[in-house]
């Protein structure tokens, strides 16, 4: 089944304790892109990626980093989380970039006490 | 870069009755997508439409895109408690990167 698949789906955590949001899709996407969604602000785009170790800023990328070393996975880090980064973010791909829709994961709400 | 409203904010709808889903864009659209969301879960992708005056359909959804007045809009006939969730217009704004309304939350009611 074609799908995008983040890890974990909950996590509650503390101020500076690093983690990372594991994305990974099965369909050989090249685009891939993280977003996170608050309520009265919709979705951001926090980081995107073109395809292999090609990356780039979305909106609001303060704060968090990326990496795409292979073209299934696109993992979220957050160095030293702080609690303005509790939101529900989101993993998206799409076969490539410009004018497709893109495939969403099933979100992973992060709490940042 | 690209806003895009969406209107009414939220709404709630008697079961077995229409509504109407605007999105209005400030730049010229390329494309619009139209997603649901039902609360706290994924995005599941509804419709594309590309070409100004297109108009698609998915089982009771209906959505037009009007280039000229830079809208889309959603419609569902004869609403159903599965039709419940969050509605989100989606555009382009260059190549690599799809901007969102803040959504349209429906409510259905038996």
């Amino acid at each position: 089944e074609a799908q995008v698949t983040q890890n974990p789906r909950y996590l509650i955590t503390v101020t500076g304790k690093k983690l990372t949001v594991t994305c990974s899709q099965n369909m050989n996407h090249e685009y891939m892109s993280w977003y996170r969604q608050d309520p009265g602000l919709g979705l951001r785009q926090i980081y995107y990626s073109m395809n292999v170790e090609v990356t780039d800023k979305g909106d609001v990328p303060e704060g968090y980093k990326v990496s795409r070393k292979e073209k299934r996975n696109f993992p979220l880090i957050l160095e030293s989380p702080s609690p303005n980064q509790t939101s529900l973010y989101f993993c998206a791909s799409s076969p490539k970039q410009g004018y497709q829709p893109q495939h969403f994961g099933d979100g992973t709400r992060l709490s940042i006490l | 870069s690209q806003e895009l409203e969406q209107s009414p904010q939220s709404l709630i709808v008697q079961e077995g009755k229409n509504l109407t889903i605007n999105c209005t864009s400030s730049k010229t659209l390329y494309g619009l997508y139209w997603y649901k969301q039902k609360y706290g879960e994924g995005l599941i992708f509804l419709m594309m439409l590309q070409k100004g005056g297109e108009e698609k359909s998915h089982e009771k959804i209906t959505a037009k895109l009007d280039e000229k007045k830079q809208q889309s809009s959603l419609h569902i006939t004869a609403s159903q408690p599965s039709h419940a969730g969050i509605y989100l217009c989606g555009a382009y704004t260059n190549d690599y990167k799809l901007s969102f309304g803040a959504g349209t939350t429906v409510t259905v009611r038996a």
